[in-house]
């Protein structure tokens, strides 16, 4: 199985703050990476799809990069509706394995 | 606008049974590979099954296989999930997620609201 760690698990920041998370494959994944923001209490909103594609309707604030096996989410200017969990995805091989999750925090 | 629906949780006593629902509108379900993703409490997302359109691909984690099932009617543009032989670990919130369709990618592009299992006697 190919096994997804982020990095930080937390993290604090305030509003107008660039933020920066990071995700590593086990093993190469080409551009086969997902990132998903999670608010309490609601389902997951696709955020970047195929590494560094922005989902329609999500802010341009938001963007993703990386290839093989390194990858990140960078919010350039942190709005208060940003704090919330981040998951990175990997679907390069079946058993599509998530992140355990950044929680971003004022 | 995408609406998916799920229904069926509950409580149920370990090795019982259960089947969830989920009631898709808003798109042309049978152009969709569909999933199920699962969420323990407090906890990360678990990616649990995958069915394409017309039933010709199904995949499972190794944690369900052999006790979920997932089926799909696309007459009644539904999903479904199976569970049998439910053990404590089962216990989660079950969303009902629709593939975005981006060539060979599998992407969750829209979310139902969960469905809460709990597994307990």
């Amino acid at each position: 199985d190919i096994q997804m760690t982020q990095s930080p698990s937390s993290l604090s920041a305030s509003v107008g703050d660039r933020v920066t998370i990071t995700c590593r494959a086990s093993q190469s994944i080409s551009n086969y990476l997902n990132w998903y923001q999670q608010k309490p209490g609601k389902a997951p909103n696709l955020l970047i799809y195929a590494a560094s594609t922005l989902q329609s309707g999500v802010p341009s604030r938001f963007s993703g990069s990386g290839s093989g096996t390194d990858f990140t989410l960078t919010i350039s200017s942190l709005q208060p509706e940003d704090f919330a969990t981040y998951y990175c995805q990997q679907s390069y091989s079946t058993l599509y394995t998530f992140g355990q999750g950044t929680k971003l925090e004022i | 606008e995408v609406q998916l629906v799920e229904s069926g949780g509950g409580l149920v006593q370990p090795g019982r049974s259960l089947r969830l629902s989920c009631a898709a509108s808003g798109f042309t379900f049978d152009d969709y590979t569909m999933h199920w993703v699962r969420q323990a409490p407090g906890k990360g997302l678990e990616w649990v099954s995958r069915i394409t359109w017309n039933s010709g691909t199904i995949t499972y984690a190794d944690s369900v296989k052999g006790r979920f099932t997932i089926s799909r009617d696309n007459a009644k543009s539904s999903l479904y999930l199976q569970m049998n032989s439910l053990r404590a670990e089962d216990t989660a919130l079950y969303y009902c997620a629709k593939d975005r369709g981006y060539s060979n990618h599998i992407i969750f592009g829209s979310w139902g609201q969960g469905a809460l299992v709990t597994v307990s006697s």
